[in-house]
């Protein structure tokens, strides 16, 4: 069983909905990370928060927008999206803040899929 | 450029056979090299860590790989397979030169293993 819990797990919305993906995760872990994920290749990073803060942001469209309430929550608000925009997202978190210095640890991620 | 290979998009092995997954990787500095699994309709799952110290690294679900300097590869080992190791293995490596928020985790494009019975 993981230690990052996502929900839901399925997600399917039009392209003008609003919606929003969980995550949570009581290890203790000090960074907190989304990433994308299409059928079959690597993961895709998002977002990365340390001690709450965004500290990473890969250019992502402003119709993604996250949102860290606490050091264990991680949310990610979703709006106007493409069909494109399909995909699996997957939450991490790590002990450590540097991307890359302690494992990532994933949750099972919410398959979206924009009609 | 820093990248990470995984030549081979697909492997196949027979059940109780051993298996190896292959990795190359080009960073500048000392690399920290990851393996993780992931099964069908789950995330991702870390399997072992190479950061320093002895270059054989033993993991999960009894998972090895070994760390080759002069080789810059850290290919992924089992000695005897299961069906249920079946699943897509990625190779991840921390860039040794960049810091803070610079630093990337630079992923393989994956292999997928299929285990038959």
């Amino acid at each position: 069983d993981t230690e990052v819990t996502q929900t839901p797990k399925h997600l399917v919305m039009g392209m003008t909905n609003k919606k929003s993906l969980k995550c949570e995760q009581h290890m203790g872990h000090r960074a907190m990370y989304w990433y994308k994920q299409k059928a079959k290749k690597p993961p895709e990073l998002m977002f990365v928060y340390s001690y709450e803060k965004l500290s990473i942001n890969e250019s992502v469209p402003s119709r993604f927008s996250p949102e860290c309430p606490n050091s264990s929550l991680l949310n990610l608000h979703l709006h106007a999206l493409q069909p494109e925009d399909s995909a699996l997202y997957l939450c991490a978190s790590s002990q450590e803040i540097q991307l890359g210095d302690s494992p990532l640890h994933f949750g099972n991620g919410t398959r979206l899929t924009v009609t | 450029a820093q990248s990470v290979a995984q030549p081979e998009d697909q492997v196949n092995v027979a059940e109780g056979n051993p298996l190896t997954v292959k990795c190359t990787y080009s960073v500048s500095g000392n690399p920290y090299l990851f393996w993780y699994v992931q099964y069908p309709n789950r995330g991702l799952q870390f399997l072992l860590k190479y950061i320093t110290g002895d270059n054989l690294v033993k993991g999960s679900y009894g998972f090895e790989a070994e760390f080759n300097k002069s080789q810059t590869s850290f290919h992924l080992k089992k000695p005897s397979a299961l069906v249920s190791d079946s699943a897509l293995y990625f190779c991840a490596v921390r860039d040794g030169f960049n810091a803070g928020n610079n630093r990337k985790l630079i992923w393989g494009l994956g292999t997928s293993l299929a285990v038959n019975p």
